[in-house]
């Protein structure tokens, strides 16, 4: 069970709007930056955003995240086909001095 | 372009260690911190602790401390994970990933060194 509670699954059809929430407490998201990561199928993890709502270079700004207290979102509007991967957030816990991972939401694009 | 290369897969006997290698490019080495994070198949990722190839600092998960160490050397290029008294437990995809003073911001990442445990 994850400190970070994700949802297992979400799934939208290409062209759509999907969320995928993020929830913690004032030890971590409630004090920390949030992080969010897709793992494509048989690759490693890629930054997706990091500082909460921050897109590194390359990163389509259909991608964006929002952050709200204790809990934060990843949105993925215009969805695409390349889009199906599984999705990380992540940040550091002050109690428990490490980084925690969500245990991840696998979007399945119909 | 910034590159962490990891080590090939490995196969070990419980009680076993393991090293696994990250050889890294493109960037000032000693600028930046390094990361090691594990995945079980089919599952998600666990973060394992952090060094500083600068200073030599480290700063490990509570749930491996006594049992991991972190090193690098820095004429290399190549920081290194050494986990010992391996268990099935510890079967997993193991990568190293870059970071700049925000734990938590990992960028980018090795392609990952599966380590098996196994009789």
């Amino acid at each position: 069970q994850s400190v970070l509670t994700q949802p297992p699954s979400v799934s939208g059809t290409p062209g759509q709007r999907v969320t995928i929430s993020c929830s913690g407490s004032s030890s971590n998201i409630g004090s920390n930056y949030i992080y969010w990561y897709q793992q494509l199928p048989g690759t490693a993890p890629k930054l997706l955003i990091f500082r909460n709502n921050r897109r590194p270079s390359g990163v389509p700004d259909r991608f964006s995240a929002s952050k709200s207290d204790s809990s934060t979102s990843l949105a993925i509007s215009g969805l695409r086909p390349e889009d199906e991967a599984d999705y990380y957030c992540a940040t550091w816990d002050d109690s428990l001095s490490r980084v925690l991972f969500g245990g991840g939401t696998k979007l399945t694009v119909l | 372009q910034v590159q962490l290369v990891q080590s090939g897969a490995e196969v070990k006997k419980p009680g076993a260690s393991v090293r696994v290698s990250c050889r890294t490019s493109g960037y000032m080495f000693i600028n930046y911190e390094i990361n090691w994070v594990r995945q079980a198949t089919g599952q998600g990722l666990e973060w394992l602790g952090w060094m500083n190839p600068d200073s030599g600092k480290t700063g490990y998960s509570q749930q491996f401390q006594g049992r991991i160490t972190m090193t690098s050397d820095n004429t290399k290029t190549t920081a290194y994970m050494e986990l010992r008294n391996l268990t099935s437990a510890d079967t997993a995809v193991y990568y190293c990933a870059r970071s700049s003073g925000f734990l938590g911001w990992f960028d980018p990442w090795g392609q990952g060194t599966l380590v098996t445990v196994s009789s």
